[in-house]
């Protein structure tokens, strides 16, 4: 089945740095990859839908300059949390879809970020 | 998208079948009925997806009602592995669409 494959699993950062976060498909071309929220004991939250070749589109309440959304080829989206603060502690998560029509989203294992 | 409706938590008992129901009763004609679970600090996991016949695949079954507003997804052998939040999503087909997540069901598998 086509798998989604993200990283790092985990990133501990310091306040005030960035980190880049990678979602690649590895057997299939992803048109549209989207990125996820997810607090602790709370659901999955859509961030922003990426796709490839041009600029993301963001959820409300979510500033496209702090998480900043390149999907440059058919199987690699990065995410980027610029200035990281305590606040931005959370799992992120991306997923991929191949095709335009039901087929099933993939999702990544997700990324667990903690900025201290 | 439609909104569905799940109860908060279920349990079942290991080797036993746990059946999960799921409210959507203002599903479109072009919605399908997705099953994903998420075990705890993993990403969504697929399960099954159906329009309105009954599906079956490895990991489960699905029964959609016949006027399509409710569903149940059916784990035939529930392990202790089964444990995790299990999300029933409605979707329209014929776009890359993401999907919205609600609350899902804890499913708690016990020895």
């Amino acid at each position: 089945g086509a798998v989604v494959s993200q990283h790092p699993s985990w990133v501990i950062c310091k306040s005030g740095t960035s980190v880049k976060i990678e979602c690649r498909s590895l057997d299939f071309q992803a048109t549209t990859m989207f990125w996820y929220r997810q607090f602790p004991k709370q659901s999955l939250m859509l961030m922003a839908t990426s796709n490839e070749g041009s600029k993301a589109t963001y959820e409300q309440g979510v500033e496209k300059d702090k998480f900043l959304i390149n999907h440059a080829s058919l199987t690699l989206s990065t995410l980027t949390v610029t200035s990281a603060h305590p606040e931005d502690s959370s799992f992120y998560i991306c997923s991929a879809s191949d095709q335009t029509g039901n087929s099933p989203l993939h999702f990544g294992n997700g990324t667990r970020l903690t900025v201290t | 998208d439609a909104k569905t409706t799940q109860p908060t938590s279920m349990d079942c008992a290991e080797g036993r079948a746990a059946n999960l129901p799921c409210n959507h009763s203002t599903i479109s004609g072009n919605e399908y009925v997705y099953w994903y679970r998420q075990i705890h600090s993993q990403g969504p996991q697929y399960i099954i997806h159906g329009l309105k016949n009954n599906e079956t695949n490895e990991m489960a079954s699905l029964i959609i009602t016949e006027d399509r507003k409710s569903s149940t997804l059916i784990l035939p052998h529930a392990t202790l592995r089964d444990t995790a939040v299990y999300y029933c999503i409605v979707r329209p087909s014929g776009s890359a669409r993401q999907l919205t997540f609600g609350s899902g069901t804890q499913l708690t598998v016990l020895p």
